[in-house]
């Protein structure tokens, strides 16, 4: 079956850029979106289609996937962006959606 | 405004059966096909299982297939998932989640509030 990999945590110093990584295996063939949950909260769609925003997510987050790595950047990165971030495909091979493992983000 | 309220969680025996339950307003619910994810406690995001926007198909994570069934009822704008012969590892909250489109493109772009589900002896 199809694996996502994320690294379990990220840090970076407010006003500075976060990027947030996703591995699979050709990746890059497919689309990925990203979703955004704070604690005991349902998760929120924050990029999709790689790197398209829904209404209401601002401009500093943005997405990009080539090769084995799709990548959340976050820009300007505030206090409120602490949340646990998580990837997502569709592995047509099995019918199933596939997560990532989810990446914890800190702001410090 | 588009909402969807998951319900129908609570405290059940290992073996025996829930049917969870998501309400859609504000969107026409019947144009979208529907998901399901949960979230064991303290783990990340599970998918659970997805159904087009008339019905007409579904798939099942392995971990539920042939003990959950998904459905909706286009008529009344609900969503549903019967879950039988639950184990331990079913704990989680639930949640149910629009896909972007009627024949899904596994977009989740709208989430109900999630429902908790317990299961122990």
């Amino acid at each position: 079956s199809y694996v996502l990999t994320q690294p379990p945590s990220v840090s970076v110093a407010p006003g500075q850029t976060a990027r947030i990584t996703c591995g699979g295996t050709n990746i890059g063939s497919k689309s990925v979106p990203w979703y955004q949950q704070k604690p005991g909260q349902a998760p929120v769609l924050v990029v999709y289609d790689d790197s398209d925003r829904p209404s209401g997510i601002p401009e500093r987050f943005s997405g990009s996937n080539s090769g084995n790595t799709a990548t959340l950047t976050i820009s300007r990165v505030e206090a409120g962006d602490e949340a646990d971030y998580y990837c997502q495909v569709w592995d047509s091979s099995s019918d199933h959606v596939v997560f990532g493992g989810g990446t914890k983000l800190t702001v410090l | 405004q588009v909402q969807l309220v998951d319900s129908g969680g609570g405290v059940v025996q290992p073996g025996r059966s829930l049917r969870l339950s998501c309400a859609a307003s504000g969107f026409i619910f019947k144009n979208y096909g529907m998901h399901w994810v949960r979230q064991a406690p303290g783990k990340g995001l599970e998918w659970v299982s997805v159904i087009w926007y008339d019905g007409s198909n579904k798939h099942y994570a392995d971990s539920v297939k042939g003990r959950f069934t998904i459905s909706r009822d286009n008529s009344k704008n609900t969503l549903n998932l019967q879950m039988n012969s639950l184990r331990a590892e079913d704990t989680a909250v639930y949640y149910c989640a629009r896909d972007r489109r009627d024949v899904p493109i596994f977009v989740m772009d709208v989430w109900g509030q999630g429902t908790t589900v317990t299961v122990s002896s």
